[in-house]
């Protein structure tokens, strides 16, 4: 079983509507979280750093849940330009500097 | 943006070659990375250096080399490159920011052809 694990979809969605990627952990003592980013053939992108309490950046929420160790993300209004592949990444539980990368969920959002 | 810079951004060389890819950071971060990641593939950690002089082997086992003599240098080596190790080679770092989570940033990585 991967660490971090995602649905890796492809999920395909109409412009404007609002999708949810799904993210669990397995190691209870990860302390970071976040969400990336990447575009075909290019690098990941920092999206959201994902707070205990969870937080919003304008169409994008993100939320941890520590005792399911789950963590969400919400794309409201999705955009054409939202298409890529969304990367879950927890720390590293024994040292936090290290990343667990999940395998990603590709988006599509069609016209 | 991140300022974080890699070079060359595409290399495409012969078996057996000699080749250093650059990987440079202007943002006085203490953590860098290599990651190695085919086309649809997962990352893979494969060197992270925690300062200078500091260099550990990552996840997956590589044939490449790193050195960290400067905090915003550092560069990967492959001593014969082979086609194996056609990839693309992303660069990445992090720093303590305001006590903020170890985000990393990533520079625009080096694709690497090895005919």
């Amino acid at each position: 079983r991967k660490e971090v694990e995602q649905d890796p979809g492809p999920f395909n969605v109409p412009e404007g509507a609002t999708v949810a990627f799904n993210c669990t952990y397995s190691n209870s003592a990860s302390q970071s979280f976040f969400w990336y980013r990447q575009d075909c053939r290019k690098e990941p992108k920092l999206l959201m750093s994902v707070y205990s309490s969870g937080n919003e950046d304008g169409r994008f929420t993100a939320q941890l849940n520590r005792a399911s160790q789950y963590i969400s993300l919400l794309i409201r209004d999705s955009k054409l330009s939202d298409s890529a592949t969304y990367l879950c990444v927890a720390s590293n539980a024994g040292n936090n500097r290290k990343l667990i990368w999940g395998l990603g969920t590709s988006l599509a959002v069609n016209p | 943006e991140a300022d974080i810079y890699q070079t060359p951004r595409y290399l495409v060389i012969g078996t057996g070659k000699k080749i250093t890819l650059e990987c440079s950071q202007t943002m006085g971060h203490d953590k860098m990375y290599w990651y190695q990641q085919d086309p649809g593939m997962e990352l893979h950690l494969i060197h992270y250096s925690y300062g200078v002089n500091s260099t550990e082997k990552g996840d997956l086992s590589s044939e490449s080399t790193v050195s960290r003599i400067r905090t915003e240098h550092f560069p990967l080596t492959l001593e014969s490159a082979r086609p194996s190790h056609t990839s693309q080679y992303l660069c990445a770092s992090s720093g303590n920011r305001g006590g903020t989570y170890n985000e990393q940033f990533f520079g625009p990585g080096t694709r690497l052809t090895v005919l």
